[in-house]
């Protein structure tokens, strides 16, 4: 069964330092998504992407992220400049149809020390 | 008022026993009803999937929707052990790209 992979599973870096997070979406799939889950609280949309630019992002997506589909699977998230409280799981998602289920990948837990 | 709103738990049943587990929500424009279970440290994964009002079952698991109340449930039968985790409702709003809302979680132990 196809499913959506993230890479790392677990990166750990300075605060202030550029983290690159990896995506790759379901193959036949065209629209794409990051959320993010701080430890105990909900999981929070951050930007959705499609036909190669971002259709919505929420107020947490400020100029210190950005996202990415450097090639036909890749999916990327940027955090330029990495805060303490940027200390979440992140996850993607990617759904074939806008209406559809969307599948989520396992995440990629960042520590911002 | 949150958009979505879900007990967040715990909630400790014994194995065998029947799970009730619910979110509300304010806003009557979401269309689209999911229930996700989450494992520690896991995505999310797709349980249910509906659209209107009424029932859906598939297996152990019941899925109810309650437009009207604004209330959806899910209903798991013969509850084990191996259901222990975070269960994740979230709902689209038809806008935008139909991101998903998401209810806060409610953590579910099923004892042996």
């Amino acid at each position: 069964e196809p499913e959506v992979t993230q890479t790392p599973s677990h990166q750990v870096t300075q605060m202030g330092q550029e983290v690159i997070l990896r995506c790759v979406p379901i193959s036949n799939h065209l629209y794409f998504y990051w959320y993010r889950q701080i430890l105990g609280q909900k999981v929070e949309f951050l930007v959705s992407f499609y036909n190669n630019e971002i259709s919505e992002k929420s107020e947490i997506f400020d100029d210190q992220f950005s996202v990415e589909r450097p090639d036909g699977s890749n999916f990327t998230l940027k955090i330029r400049s990495t805060k303490l409280e940027d200390s979440a799981m992140y996850f993607c998602a990617s759904t074939g149809e806008v209406t559809d289920t969307q599948y989520f990948g396992p995440g990629t837990r960042l520590t911002v020390l | 008022q949150k958009e979505v709103e879900q007990d967040p738990g715990p909630l400790s049943v014994p194995e065998g026993a029947i799970v009730s587990l619910n979110c509300t929500y304010s806003n009557s424009a979401f269309q689209y009803f999911m229930w996700y279970r989450q494992y520690s440290r896991k995505g999310p994964e797709l349980l249910m999937y509906t659209y209107s009002s009424g029932n859906k079952e598939d297996g152990r698991f019941t899925a109810q929707v309650d437009k009207s109340s604004k209330y959806i449930s899910l209903f798991i039968r013969d509850s084990q052990p191996s259901d222990s985790a975070t269960y994740l409702c979230a709902m689209i709003r038809p806008s935008g790209t139909y991101k998903y809302i998401f209810g806060t979680g409610t953590r579910l132990k099923v004892l042996a």
